[in-house]
């Protein structure tokens, strides 16, 4: 069965460094997202895309996130200048239309 | 009020009962319910999906949807200890094919042998 990958599956970094994590969705979807899921709350919808441009953002994903499908495969998220309140797991999820959102394994994500 | 609200548990049961887990949803206009199963530290994974036309029944798992109380449960039967996970309900939100999803905080399930 087709799966989301992601990389890294972890990733620690100092704060106010950039990071960018990888998504490579199921080959046939067309939308994309991204999720964060702080440790013990619950998972928070970032943002959407369709069709090379953003089709919806969240109040978290602020001027430091940004979103590239840079090919046909991969779809990134690049945090600019991490804070400590970004550690969390990031989830990228794909779907065909109407059908669910598929999830990647996530990158833990843990900021100095 | 909050958008997606689940009681977030524990929820214990013996190994071979019937767990029943609820979602409640604020948008009266929600015309589709999904249920993910996460393992601590794991993804979301998808366990069933309802729309509003009916209920759903997929081996052991049976997902059922109370319009007019605005809640969707999530029945498991003959409970494994292999089910012991987190329960999340999840709620498509916006318009078009292109929708986020919006998460309850999950009903931590316990299944003991």
């Amino acid at each position: 069965e087709p799966e989301v990958t992601q990389t890294p599956s972890h990733q620690v970094t100092q704060m106010g460094q950039e990071v960018i994590l990888r998504c490579v969705p199921i080959s046939n979807h067309l939308y994309f997202y991204w999720y964060r899921q702080i440790l013990g709350q619950k998972v928070e919808f970032l943002v959407s895309f369709y069709n090379n441009e953003i089709s919806e953002k969240s109040e978290i994903f602020d001027d430091q996130f940004s979103v590239e499908r840079p090919d046909g495969s991969n779809f990134t998220l690049k945090i600019r200048s991490t804070k400590l309140e970004d550690s969390a797991m990031y989830f990228c999820a794909s779907s065909d239309s109407l059908q669910p959102q598929h999830f990647g394994d996530g990158t833990r994500l843990s900021i100095l | 009020q909050k958008e997606v609200e689940q009681n977030s548990g524990p929820l214990s049961v013996p190994e071979g009962a019937i767990a029943s887990l609820n979602c409640t949803y604020s948008d009266r206009g929600s015309q589709s319910f999904f249920w993910y199963r996460q393992y601590s530290g794991k993804s979301p994974e998808l366990i069933m999906f309802i729309y509003s036309n009916g209920d759903k029944e997929d081996g052991r798992f049976t997902a059922q949807l109370n319009k007019a109380s605005q809640y969707v449960s999530l029945l498991i039967r003959d409970s494994q200890p292999s089910d012991s996970a987190t329960y999340l309900c999840a709620v498509p939100r916006g318009a078009g094919n292109n929708r986020k999803l919006i998460w309850g905080l999950g009903t931590s399930l316990a299944v003991n042998p």
